[in-house]
């Protein structure tokens, strides 16, 4: 079975990168899609992007030009990197798997605060 | 982007008894190849979202019975008969039709 597990600094300064790194075991990250989804205080759900088995990607236009999703492929990893946050962007993001337009796996969560 | 309209925002249900929820679009999610990208999920307390229903109606793997997809183009329910403590939570709809997928805004079950 596929598992997927986060992880990354909890807090962030305003003005910084968020940066957070998606494990995944059971599955080669070479097929199918794989994204990250964020949750915000008030249980707001977005759509925040994906890379392809390819190497291609992504991303929801709301996030412009901040959002970049890289991978190891090597290490079957792929990362999130979020530039110039503000408190806007404190939320639980989760990296998932996506199989024909659905996420089916999902990673544990991790909560990152951005604040000075 | 597509909005989703997710009704209601709290369901305050009985054990053993039955719930629906009501998801809407706004615009029609039936994808030029013929097939609708509705799903939903369930997030329980402290938990990630679990997928539970995929593409209007088809139940994920190990996901029971009790749990029903319908609906079409712009209109869709997710319905829980015989709820069990287990399925509580927030539920979540999800397009992923039309770019970029969304969410609706989520409806908590909880026992009455």
């Amino acid at each position: 079975e596929v598992q997927l597990q986060e992880s990354g600094p909890g807090l962030v300064k305003p003005s910084q990168s968020l940066s957070l790194t998606c494990s995944v075991t059971g599955y080669s990250i070479t097929s199918n899609y794989w994204g990250w989804i964020r949750k915000f205080p008030g249980n707001k759900m977005e759509w925040m992007g994906y890379i392809s088995y390819s190497g291609s990607t992504s991303y929801n236009p709301s996030l412009k030009s901040r959002i970049s999703i890289t991978r190891d492929t090597s290490k079957n990893q792929f990362f999130l990197q979020l530039n110039s946050v503000t408190t806007e962007d404190t939320a639980t993001y989760y990296c998932a798997e996506e199989k024909w337009y659905y996420f089916d796996y999902w990673g544990q969560g991790v909560m990152v605060t951005v604040s000075s | 982007d597509v909005v989703m309209t997710q009704t209601p925002v709290s369901l305050p249900v009985s054990l053993g008894g039955q719930a629906s929820i009501s998801c809407r679009s706004s615009q029609s999610l039936v994808h030029s190849n013929g097939n609708t990208y509705l799903h939903w999920y369930l997030q329980k307390p402290g938990q990630s979202p679990q997928l539970l229903i995929y593409r209007v109606s088809n139940r994920f793997s190990g996901v029971p019975d009790r749990f029903s997809g319908s609906g079409s183009g712009t209109d869709f329910t997710l319905k829980i008969s015989r709820v069990e403590p287990e399925d509580l939570g927030d539920y979540y709809c999800l397009q992923s039709t039309h770019f970029p997928r969304t969410f609706g805004g989520g409806t908590k079950l909880e026992l009455k």
